[in-house]
């Protein structure tokens, strides 16, 4: 079966640094992997995916996220923080052939001045 | 992308009623989805709505606790029936877009809340 794991509830930036939110995941043969962003009281915003291809994906709002094979990571970043970035992260994963999204527990992202 | 509105937005309920929620897609699409987000936890799948057939549950998750239709490519409904506290959730719909394996997205969720 596969999974993801969050190991992080909570991550605190000062605005203006770099931020990583930790992924990490486990499935049988190649993965499907996405990021969303969840704000107060809202759905679940796409960040974005990686399906194929480099290994460096870039999405919304400047973030952009590493796809590490041999960690089995997705690591989420973005080279400069803003408060506006602040809220819940979810990684998830795609089941090969299938339609399910298999979310992680979601990283709290804190980015004060 | 996708226009998803959810209703209700949120709502208060008693215990051992049923609620119905509807999610509407701008557009034709194939795959919808519901998800049931717990107070401070991930998303979990609840079931597939399926155009045209009956909805496939994920397990721990049954029909006649969670009826779902699907009359169209545009539309579904979900109703949490004979609710209870522990059904105070965020639920979400979800639509696929495109081919496989592309993103899904989601609705604006509709947060209820048992009493």
């Amino acid at each position: 079966a596969q999974s993801v794991a969050q190991p992080e509830d909570q991550v605190n930036v000062a605005e203006g640094n770099p931020l990583t939110v930790k992924c990490t995941y486990s499935v049988s043969g190649n993965p499907y992997l996405f990021w969303y962003v969840q704000y107060p009281n809202r759905g679940l915003q796409f960040l974005l995916k990686y399906i194929t291809g480099d290994n460096l994906v870039k999405g919304s709002y400047g973030f952009e996220a590493e796809f590490n094979k041999s960690q089995t990571s997705f690591h989420l970043k973005k080279p400069s923080a803003l408060v506006s970035d602040s809220a819940l992260y979810f990684c998830a994963v795609r089941d090969r052939g299938g339609n399910k999204l298999t979310f992680g527990t979601g990283t709290q992202l804190k980015v004060e001045l | 992308s996708a226009v998803i509105s959810q209703k209700p937005s949120r709502d208060i309920c008693q215990r051992g009623t049923s609620l119905t929620i509807q999610c509407q897609v701008d557009s034709q699409v194939t795959m919808m989805f519901w998800y049931r987000q717990q107070p401070g936890q991930s998303l979990t799948l609840i079931a597939t709505a399926n155009q045209g057939s009956e909805a496939t549950y994920e397990s721990g998750f049954v029909i006649d606790k969670f009826p779902i239709s699907r009359p169209n490519l545009t539309f579904s409904t979900l109703t949490v029936s004979n609710m209870s506290p522990e059904d105070s959730s965020i639920y979400l719909c979800s639509v696929g877009l495109g081919t496989y394996p592309g993103e899904l997205f989601f609705g604006e969720g509709s947060r209820l809340t048992v009493l």
